[in-house]
């Protein structure tokens, strides 16, 4: 079966000071990866997609940045975080397509202060 | 431009009535429609979703929605709830057309069950 890995499950950090979240994905095989962010009655917003390695694609402008290095990992990052960067941040995977079932991991609750 | 409204954002309901969360999409083109739910500080996992044929769609946890073309609707529904249905519910839409799978989500509706 296949598992969803996010950490760490939180995180504080200073303004300024860069970030590193990792999402790994077992079981499966060129999953299509998402990065999501999800703040207080905003819903879930979608940062990044990637339907292979080293693709990127990123749905909005802002002071984050993704990697897919390897295929069945996702790495959200910041140089410098910003206050407004706090939320809820989510990865999921998919087999592709738009029919296809989201999985999501567990989340990392990210504090900026 | 796909986008999806829930316009309930808190629904309390006292344990074993029934209730329906609302949800209203606007697109230009066909979308495949789905209903998540997410438990306080977890992550989201499916309850339904529909892509084609009867437009009753029955997921997990006794829930089911309908959808409904000339209202752009896909409201979702549960006869009886219980404590454990305390949780936030997401509407999502996905274009046919898109190859990459990604959703559009509603801000969301926190379902509270009081007993």
């Amino acid at each position: 079966s296949q598992t969803i890995h996010q950490w760490p499950a939180t995180l504080v950090q200073p303004v300024g000071s860069p970030l590193s979240l990792e999402c790994t994905v077992e079981g499966t095989s060129n999953p299509n990866l998402y990065w999501y962010r999800q703040a207080a009655g905003r819903g879930l917003q979608l940062l990044f997609y990637s339907v292979g390695i080293g693709q990127i694609s990123s749905e909005v402008p802002q002071n984050l940045s993704a990697s897919r290095p390897q295929d069945r990992q996702f790495i959200l990052s910041s140089k410098k975080l910003l206050l407004s960067d706090s939320g809820f941040y989510l990865c999921a995977w998919s087999r592709g397509g738009p029919a296809e079932t989201q999985y999501f991991g567990p989340g990392t609750r990210l504090l900026v202060l | 431009a796909q986008s999806v409204t829930q316009l309930d954002s808190q629904v309390p309901v006292f344990e074993e009535a029934p209730v329906e969360l609302r949800c209203n999409y606007s697109s230009s083109v066909s979308v495949y429609l789905f209903w998540y739910v997410q438990y306080p500080n977890q992550g989201l996992q499916l309850l339904l979703k529909y892509l084609s044929g009867s437009t009753l769609v029955k997921g997990i946890n006794g829930f089911e929605a309908e959808f409904n073309k000339s209202q752009t609707s896909f409201h979702l529904r549960k006869p009886s709830v219980h404590i454990s249905d305390t949780a936030e519910y997401f509407c999502a839409v996905s274009d046919l057309r898109g190859s990459q799978g990604n959703l559009i989500f509603g801000k969301g509706t926190k379902l509270s069950v009081k007993p």
